[in-house]
Parts: C-alpha cells; structure tokens; sequence
C-alpha cells in the first residue's frame, strides 16, 4: 500500500540551527500538508502546497518557516533558525486530486529536538 | 471556522469494556468527520471516517461512530476493549478542501 514516508525520524539540534524535515508523499498525490504536534499537545496545521505554491498557511507557520518541492518526489519543511519551542513531532501528509473529503494520508513523523 | 472538542484527555477502562471516546464538531457548513489513531511513537492512521450517506461508520479494529447532526457529534465506540487499543486517538473535522482540524485528543487507557 502506498504510504507517506518521512525522514529522519528524530534530529536533535542546537537553537538556532536551521533544520531540514523530509517528505515523499504518496505519489500520485498533488496536495502537501506539514502539521506539528508539541508534546502532550493537539496536532497543529502549518501548511498547505498545491500546484506549487503555498495555499494556506497557519500563524505558526512565520518568516522562520519555509516548504519546497524541489523535485517531482520530496517534499520539505525547512526551519530557518530553530528556537526551543519548535521541538516537536512534524507530521507530513498528502492528499489526491480525487479526494474532496479532506482525508488525509499521513507519514510516520519526525521528531525535531531543539537543544 | 471549524472546531473539535473532546471530552476527556484520557479515558480509562478495563479489557473487554465498552470504549466510547466523545467528540463534538462546530462547522458552519456539513462537515466530514474523521477518527484518526496514533500508536506510541508511530504516525497518524485512519481509523474511520463519514463523509455523506450512512451515519453510523464502521472503522478498522471493531471501532465504529456514528454522525449525529442534532447534537454535532461523532462519538467512536468498540463494543470490548482489548490491551491493543491502547493509544491516543484524534476526532479531525474538515469541510471538503479545507484543512482538516484535530481536536486536542484522548488518552484510552486498557488495564487487564
């Protein structure tokens, strides 16, 4: 079964670091979402990509923030400058065209520890 | 806007109990609904979701909820809980190509 994979799984980093996340969304997908979980907390939305450009976007998701499509496979989340409170579980996630009911496939998560 | 509200951060039964996790959804326009399931240190997975027609939904692992327009809720139940559904568990509410929302979660907890 097709599935969204993510690496790496956990990165540890020193504040102030910029951090790259990874995503290969499912393949025939063209909607790419990033969402975080902060410890204990709810799942947030940061960002929306479609037809490449950003479609929404959060106010979690600032100036610190970016995301890119830099081939016809991955899909990244960049963190410019990592501040403590950005550790968290980043989830990636992909929808298909076909789906307008907004169920979203989502891949394992990376864990982002900010030192 | 939409919203998800669940009741209870954690809810604890023993093994073959009744498991009903409570959610209620705001939206302004009819809504599709998800159950989402997260196994310690795994990703978010598709328990279970009502998008139109029947209201009751059955899911994967004997969970099912039911769509109750009246009272704005998606309620999951599992009729007997085994130690294997221990795991958090996310109601998502999204309304077509909109970013689909999480409620905050719960915690069910399996004692034998």
């Amino acid at each position: 079964e097709p599935e969204v994979t993510q690496t790496p799984s956990h990165q540890v980093t020193q504040m102030g670091q910029e951090v790259i996340l990874h995503c290969v969304p499912i393949s025939n997908h063209l909607y790419f979402y990033w969402y975080r979980q902060i410890l204990g907390q709810k799942v947030e939305f940061l960002v929306s990509f479609y037809n490449n450009e950003i479609s929404e976007k959060s106010e979690i998701f600032d100036d610190q923030f970016s995301v890119e499509r830099p081939d016809g496979s991955n899909f990244t989340l960049k963190i410019r400058s990592t501040k403590l409170e950005d550790s968290a579980m980043y989830f990636c996630a992909s929808r298909g065209t076909g789906s307008n009911t907004g169920e979203l496939f989502f891949g394992e998560g990376s864990r982002l520890t900010v030192l | 806007a939409q919203s998800v509200t669940q009741l209870g951060s954690h809810v604890s039964v023993s093994e073959g109990a009744l498991v009903l996790l409570r959610c209620n959804y705001s939206s302004s326009v009819p809504p599709y609904l998800f159950w989402y399931v997260q196994y310690p240190n795994q990703g978010l997975q598709l328990l279970l979701k009502y998008t139109t027609g029947a209201t009751l939904v059955k899911g994967i692992n004997g969970f099912e909820a039911e769509f109750k327009k009246s009272e704005t809720s998606f309620h999951l139940t599992k009729p007997s809980a085994h130690m294997s559904d221990a795991a958090e568990y996310f109601c998502a509410v999204s309304t077509g190509y909109s970013t689909l929302t999480f409620g905050k979660g719960t915690m069910l907890l399996v004692s034998p």
